[in-house]
């Protein structure tokens, strides 16, 4: 049972346009969100974060959308550089219900940014 | 430099015969956690801790055992490894719960034969 899906394996975007990354939950407990990048060889990096009490948050280029009512959050990249090609893990967490701890990933997307 | 170690890299094994894989951390970091990827299914929670001597299961821990005994470090031990635990392993730290400004290790490809 996948709590949190990313049902697209793989995405392809041109540079300067924008990037849509999506990830679906089950849990309606889960109160954190979160995105993480991972290239080829290395471990996943934190990008960034969205509590429960807020539908936006933008940190640069990145901006993560959360829909609670739709248990949806997206992560849009503007503009994509052929930098951002990497794949991309959503994960999900009950902080409020003091399981800050585990964290539910998704199953990833690959970004392919074409020049 | 802040990183999160872990060894080894690489380890090819046979069934049934144990083996340790090494993680720590040098930022003071409280909450640690082991992660594996497998194509398909991202990446699952294996173990984690809130800080020593205090660890939690997390999705797919049958197989593991891990220990917290000092701040810094956090084996993962294969008790009797088969070939359904070979895959690549992360092991992860940061300062608070929740995921966010979580640094990760580089990685242990394990494959058990």
């Amino acid at each position: 049972d996948q709590q949190v899906k990313q049902n697209s394996p793989s995405l392809s975007v041109q540079e300067g346009r924008i990037s849509i990354l999506n990830c679906d939950y089950t849990n309606s407990m889960f109160d954190y969100f979160l995105w993480y990048k991972k290239y080829p060889a290395e471990g996943p990096t934190f990008l960034i974060s969205i509590s429960s009490i807020k539908d936006k948050n933008e940190d640069g280029r990145f901006t993560v959308f959360l829909n609670k009512s739709a248990k949806h959050l997206s992560l849009h990249i503007v503009p994509s550089q052929p930098g951002d090609s990497a794949v991309y893990f959503c994960a999900a967490s009950m902080v409020y219900y003091n399981q800050g701890g585990k964290l539910i990933f998704g199953q990833g997307t690959e970004l392919s940014v074409k020049p | 430099e802040a990183q999160v170690t872990q060894n080894p890299r690489y380890l090819i094994t046979v069934t049934g015969k144990k083996l340790t894989v090494t993680c720590s951390q040098n930022m003071n970091h409280e909450y640690m956690s082991w992660y594996r990827q497998d194509p398909g299914l991202g990446l699952r929670q294996i173990y984690y801790s809130m800080n020593v001597e205090v660890t939690d299961k997390g999705d797919v821990p049958e197989g593991y055992k891990v220990s917290r005994k000092e701040k810094r470090n956090f084996p993962l031990i294969l008790e009797s490894p088969s070939p359904n635990q070979t895959s690549l392993y992360f092991c992860a730290s940061s300062l608070r719960v929740g995921g966010s400004g979580q640094f990760f290790g580089p990685g242990t490809r394990l494959t058990v034969l």
